[in-house]
């Protein structure tokens, strides 16, 4: 059974830094490229990164471009996130998604909330 | 704002079909496949159709997707309760730096 499991959410004052990690099961993650997708508060999904199975692909969407990196470490199994120089609209529920290039997200984890607030 | 365009909300009694319209551009839905996902309350999105009309193994067959020029929609027939729950279209874009896009959601209500 595929698994992934988000943790490292918090409350971070603007400006602050926080790191999140998705831990992968059930399938063999060195295999797929995976995703990041929040969730404004009562709003709507939003794609915000992708990195390839060998990371040597790395896309991000333009509201986090040159604050946020995604990587991955396939020994285990795992994908993060750091998010550095956070703004109050970056508060949102943080998935980590499985995705090939171009097509559908078919697994999520249940997500972990990242609160940016002073 | 989002890229692709949805009815904010949508309802229907037990047993009747419901469609949720899903509209955007030339760049995603005009040319790549759109995906369909179920977020039921306080949970995690749920792939529910992919490749416009493609059911994962385990979606029940009540639920079909079509797309139609540079619109989508997903059809749900015999409703159930439990089928309350947001539902979300999306799609690859290739316009510049756009790479996966979202509709704003619709919420779907069990009368």
């Amino acid at each position: 059974e595929v698994q992934l499991v988000e943790s490292g959410g918090g409350l971070v004052q603007p400006g602050g830094s926080l790191r999140l990690s998705c831990a992968a099961s059930g399938f063999t993650f060195s295999s797929y490229s995976m995703n990041w997708v929040r969730q404004a508060p009562g709003k709507g999904l939003e794609w915000v990164s992708y990195i390839s199975s060998s990371s040597s692909t790395i896309y991000y969407a333009d509201s986090v471009k040159g604050r946020f990196t995604i990587s991955r470490d396939n020994a285990k199994n795992s994908l993060y996130l750091q998010m550095n120089s956070l703004r109050a609209e970056d508060t949102a529920v943080y998935y980590c998604a499985r995705a090939i290039l171009y097509g559908p997200h078919d697994y999520w984890g249940q997500g972990t909330l990242v609160t940016v607030s002073s | 704002q989002s890229v692709l365009t949805q009815p904010p909300s949508a309802s229907g009694t037990p047993g009747q079909r419901v469609t949720i319209s899903c509209s955007g551009s030339s760049s995603n839905i005009g040319s790549n496949t759109v995906n369909w996902y179920q977020q039921l309350p306080g949970t995690a999105p749920k792939l529910l159709i992919y490749s416009n009309n493609q059911r994962p193994s385990g979606v029940p067959d009540r639920f079909s997707g079509s797309k139609s020029g540079t619109s989508a929609s997903l059809a749900i027939s015999g409703l159930q309760s439990e089928d309350e729950a947001d539902y979300y279209c999306a799609a690859w874009d290739d316009s510049l730096n756009a790479y996966w896009v979202f509709g704003g959601g619709t919420k779907l209500t069990v009368l």
